[in-house]
């Protein structure tokens, strides 16, 4: 069965300054991708980013990017020049190409981006 | 382009009692899976509908049980609640084929918070 373990229950930092939220999976499959959501207030899950098992690339989408690591099994999201706008619940998730494509998420960490 | 909208937003029930949450997906949506969140947890799997069919379920009990419509929309029942299911419970659509769909993006819905007493 695949997990994913989030260590930072909680974060904070100052705005502007750049921010790295940890997250380890473990799985034996070889294929697969991994996602990181955010939940602000309003409850919505939203997609950050996402990284596909068989590229090397890191992925990158503006302000965000992570550091996949497969041999490592590990996949980091880091926010650059953040913003009073980040401050959410962050979610590191596992995704195996499957018919039900059903989503594993961590337990989460908590991000208050600081004025 | 609508996203995915969850009524109601807040519900409390009694234990032993049933419930129904609704899900309409966006626009163009096929896919609807089901998470159940409890109050500092990651949102479990409960199970995705494709087609109006069952297309996976997760580790919950034969209590929880669904449906999706022609439209595409989607109902999460539960009977004989426990003070344990509660949480929030989301929605998500996607475009898929019944294998992999996942890839094309989820559309999360802000999700029904439930409270049993």
């Amino acid at each position: 069965a695949q997990t994913v373990t989030q260590s930072q229950p909680e974060m904070s930092v100052q705005e502007a300054e750049t921010v790295t939220l940890s997250c380890t999976y473990d799985t034996s499959e070889n294929n697969y991708y991994l996602f990181w959501y955010k939940q602000p207030p309003s409850r919505q899950m939203i997609l950050v980013i996402r990284q596909e098992a068989y590229k090397q690339q890191n992925a990158t989408e503006n302000r965000f990017s992570v550091n996949f690591q497969k041999a490592a099994k590990s996949f980091s999201l880091k926010i650059s020049d953040s913003q009073l706008g980040d401050t959410a619940m962050y979610f590191c998730a596992f995704m195996k190409y499957d018919l039900d494509d059903k989503i594993i998420f961590g337990k989460g960490t908590r991000l208050h981006i600081l004025p | 382009e609508t996203g995915v909208t969850q009524s109601p937003t807040h519900l409390i029930k009694t234990r032993g009692q049933q419930v129904t949450l609704r899900c309409s997906s966006q626009s163009g949506h096929n896919t609807v899976s089901w998470y159940q969140q409890a109050l500092g947890q990651g949102p479990q799997f409960i199970f995705q509908y494709y087609r109006e069919e069952e297309n996976g379920r997760g580790n919950f009990p034969p209590r929880f049980s669904g449906l999706q419509f022609p439209n595409y929309s989607s109902e999460l029942n539960v009977n004989a609640l426990e003070l344990d299911d509660s949480a929030l419970y989301l929605c998500a659509s996607s475009l898929g084929d019944g294998a992999g769909g996942g890839l094309n993006g989820y559309t999360f819905g802000s999700g029904t918070r439930l409270t049993v007493v």
